[in-house]
């Protein structure tokens, strides 16, 4: 079945860089559209970034345009998510979800993975 | 960016009662409208797509509607597993925004 497994989460110092890293299994990644959702603690689901089956585009919110960059190796089935500039506020859960129709056409995200914690601290 | 507001944010209710979540659009988004639930320290589950479709595998008792800026999600009868948070999420247009969420209690 779908799997999305999330690494690379953990305590970063605010103005510090972290890599995250999603590992997908179960279909055929290199057809789908990828998000990146994030959950401050006790706080609602905000989306992040997106990017295109082929990678060809990409899309941010505005929160975090310019410090945060999305990337997919196909080869590898794995998207990544890269995060500088990090603020207090970027703390959340991060977890890496599969848009639910192939290619262009985006419509829910129906595979999600466990989660990584991020936490922008001094 | 179009914003999505839920209405209750919170409601109680007991097993067995049909329970109704709206989500309001800011601006006509057709049918481009998902539901998910979160159940406390887990990953979201997606219900409905496209405002009405069920996602397969998920109980029938849920079920979705609206068009344009208003939708509803309706749980004809709550089960012990359906206390839980849900979300609406747009997908008209970039950003593909969230509403802030509806938590469902035990009565």
């Amino acid at each position: 079945q779908m799997q999305l497994v999330e690494s690379g989460g953990g305590v970063v110092q605010p103005g510090g860089s972290l890599r995250l890293s999603c590992a997908a299994s179960g279909f055929t990644f290199s057809k789908y559209g990828m998000h990146w959702v994030r959950q401050a603690p006790g706080k609602g689901l905000e989306w992040v970034a997106f990017i295109r089956y082929d990678g060809s585009h990409k899309y941010y919110a505005d929160s975090v345009e310019g410090r945060f960059t999305i990337s997919r190796d196909n080869s590898k089935n794995t998207q990544y998510l890269q995060m500088s500039s990090l603020r207090a506020e970027d703390t959340a859960v991060y977890y890496c979800a599969k848009d639910r129709s192939y290619y262009d056409f985006l419509e829910a995200l129906d595979c999600w993975g466990q989660g990584t914690l991020v936490t922008v601290s001094s | 960016a179009i914003q999505l507001t839920q209405s209750p944010p919170s409601l109680s209710a007991s097993v067995g009662d049909r329970v109704t979540i709206t989500c309001r659009a800011s601006q006509d988004i057709s049918s481009a409208l998902a539901w998910y639930r979160q159940k406390p320290g887990k990953t979201p589950k997606l219900l409905i797509y496209g405002a009405s479709s069920l996602e397969g595998g998920v109980p029938s008792r849920f079920s979705g509607s609206g068009s344009g800026t208003d939708f509803t999600l309706t749980i004809s009868s709550l089960q012990p597993e359906d206390f839980a948070t849900y979300y609406c999420q747009q997908f008209n247009s970039y950003p593909w925004t969230f509403g802030q969420g509806t938590k469902v209690e035990i009565k």
